[in-house]
């Protein structure tokens, strides 16, 4: 079965600081999914990548997919106490299907 | 905009007691899945349901059954409750799609606590 690591578990910065999570699977991704999660609610999408190479951007919020499709990174920069929360990586089932296997999440916290 | 929601955010039960928590989604998705979040743990799949009626089991079923019989509306039953199903649950769903096209809309949740 795939398997998602992310890294680092935890995170804090302060304000206007840069940020970089990671996601590595251990299979090719068909497709990555970010979502963020504020604390005790569910999960927002942000972005999802397919193929290898792409970038996307909303706002401060950048995601990359390697070349591999083995590993992304999400990027946030200037960091603002309303990016405090989980990040969570999640992506396609190998074999088909609509499963989404998830990370174990960032928790970011922004410090004033 | 679509909408998932679930019936409670927040439930207290006691030990042996039979749980129903229940997901609605307004958006026509075949697909919908229960997971449980424990720290640590990330997300885990419980179960799903890609048609009415239909059922599949995920990471971790033992303890827990669905029910699926409107397309809009799926339900996650403990059927005797225990202290370590003391969890977040989360509902979501998605359109039937292809690989690399299966976003998942999320409710907000139920923090459910077994006494």
């Amino acid at each position: 079965s795939q398997e998602l690591e992310q890294s680092p578990q935890s995170l804090i910065v302060q304000e206007g600081k840069n940020l970089t999570i990671n996601c590595t699977s251990s299979k090719t991704l068909y497709g990555l999914y970010w979502y963020k999660q504020k604390y005790g609610e569910g999960l927002i999408f942000l972005m999802m990548l397919q193929k290898g190479g792409e970038e996307k951007s909303h706002e401060k919020i950048t995601a990359k997919l390697d070349e591999k499709k083995q590993q992304s990174s999400l990027h946030i920069t200037a960091s603002q106490p309303s990016h405090a929360g989980i990040y969570l990586c999640g992506a396609d089932g190998t074999g088909g299907g609509n499963k989404l296997t998830f990370g174990t999440g960032t928790q970011l916290k922004v410090e004033l | 905009d679509v909408k998932v929601t679930q019936s409670s955010r927040y439930l207290v039960k006691r030990t042996g007691e039979k749980v129903f928590l229940e997901c609605v989604q307004d958006m026509d998705h075949e697909n919908m899945f229960w997971y449980r979040q424990d720290p640590g743990l990330g997300l885990r799949l419980i179960y799903f349901s890609y048609d009415v009626k239909m059922k599949e089991k995920g990471d971790i079923p033992e303890g827990y059954s669905v029910s699926r019989e409107k397309k809009e509306r799926f339900s996650l039953i403990l059927e005797s409750a225990s202290t370590n199903q003391t969890s977040m649950y989360l509902c979501a769903s998605t359109l039937m799609g292809a690989l690399g096209y299966n976003e998942q809309f999320f409710g907000p949740g139920t923090r459910l606590t077994v006494l």
